[in-house]
C-alpha cells in the first residue's frame, strides 16, 4: 500500500530558528513529490521535486529529494511567526496525477 | 484573477439530507479533484476527473457522487449514505498530461457539519 509519512507531527520553535521537516514515502511508480503550506484554509503550493539531489529554493525555504532513500526534507531558515502552519507533503505515482498525502507537520513559531 | 472557488464556506446538513458542494475554476485546467480532510489525518481523495464527462473514484468514494458536465465545474454531492460527513472538503485542479508533472492548486474549502 502506498504511503507518505511526515515527521515530526508537531514542532514549536522561536523566531530566528532553523527547522527541518521530513517526508518519507513508499509509492509505486513515483512521479513527483510536492510540499504545501496550509494555514487556515487552502493548501498553497511550495515546491515540486522530481529529481534527486537538486535543491529547490524560494526565499528562506528550500527542499531536496533523495529518490534512492525515498525521502525529502523541507528547510526553513530564520523562521518568522508567519511561517506557523501545517506543512503537507504529497507524492504522485502511477499513470494519473493522484496525490497521496502525509498527515502533515504542525509548525508553531513563537515570537 | 484566476483561481478555484468553492462554495459555500460553511454548510450544515440534517440527517438524511443530500448536500452539494460547488467547485469552479477559471484556470483552464483539465483535471479536478475532491479531497476530504479530517483532524490528524492527511487529505484523502474522494473523486477525480481528468476530462469532461469522465470521472474516477478515489480512495473514499462511498457516500459521495460527482459530475463533470463542464470543464470549469466539478460539484460534489454528499449523500445520506455517507455516515460521517463532518469534515473539511477541498477541491483542487491541475493541468493534465500523462507525460507532465503539474502541481495541484486548491480552493479555500468547505466545512461541512451535521446538525
Amino acid at each position: 500500500e502506498d504511503k507518505v509519512v511526515q515527521s515530526p507531527l508537531s514542532l514549536v520553535v522561536h523566531e530566528g530558528d532553523t527547522v527541518t521537516l521530513n517526508c518519507s514515502y513508499e509509492v509505486t511508480n513515483f512521479r513527483s513529490l510536492l510540499w504545501y503550506k496550509q494555514e487556515k484554509k487552502a493548501p498553497t503550493f511550495l515546491f515540486m521535486l522530481t529529481s534527486s539531489g537538486i535543491e529547490k529554493k524560494s526565499g528562506r525555504l528550500s527542499s531536496i529529494l533523495d529518490k534512492k532513500e525515498l525521502f525529502s526534507i523541507l528547510n526553513i531558515t530564520a523562521t518568522q511567526t508567519g511561517d506557523s502552519a501545517v506543512y503537507l507533503c504529497a507524492v504522485s505515482g502511477g499513470a494519473t496525477n493522484k496525490l497521496i498525502f502525509g498527515t502533515g507537520t504542525l509548525l508553531a513559531v513563537q515570537p | 484573477d484566476g483561481g478555484i472557488t468553492q462554495s459555500p464556506k460553511y454548510l450544515f446538513r440534517k440527517e438524511g439530507q443530500n448536500v452539494t458542494l460547488s467547485c469552479e475554476q477559471n484556470l483552464n485546467h483539465d483535471a479536478m479533484y475532491w479531497y476530504r480532510q479530517d483532524p490528524g489525518q492527511g487529505l484523502r481523495l474522494i473523486y477525480y476527473s481528468q476530462i469532461v464527462n469522465d470521472f474516477q473514484k478515489g480512495d473514499i468514494a462511498e457516500g459521495y457522487s460527482v459530475s463533470r458536465e463542464k470543464k470549469e465545474s466539478f460539484p460534489l454531492t454528499v449523500t445520506s449514505a455517507q455516515k460521517n460527513p463532518t469534515a473539511f472538503y477541498l477541491c483542487a485542479s491541475s493541468i493534465w498530461g500523462q507525460s507532465r508533472n503539474q502541481p495541484q492548486h486548491f480552493g479555500d474549502g468547505t466545512r461541512l457539519s451535521i446538525l
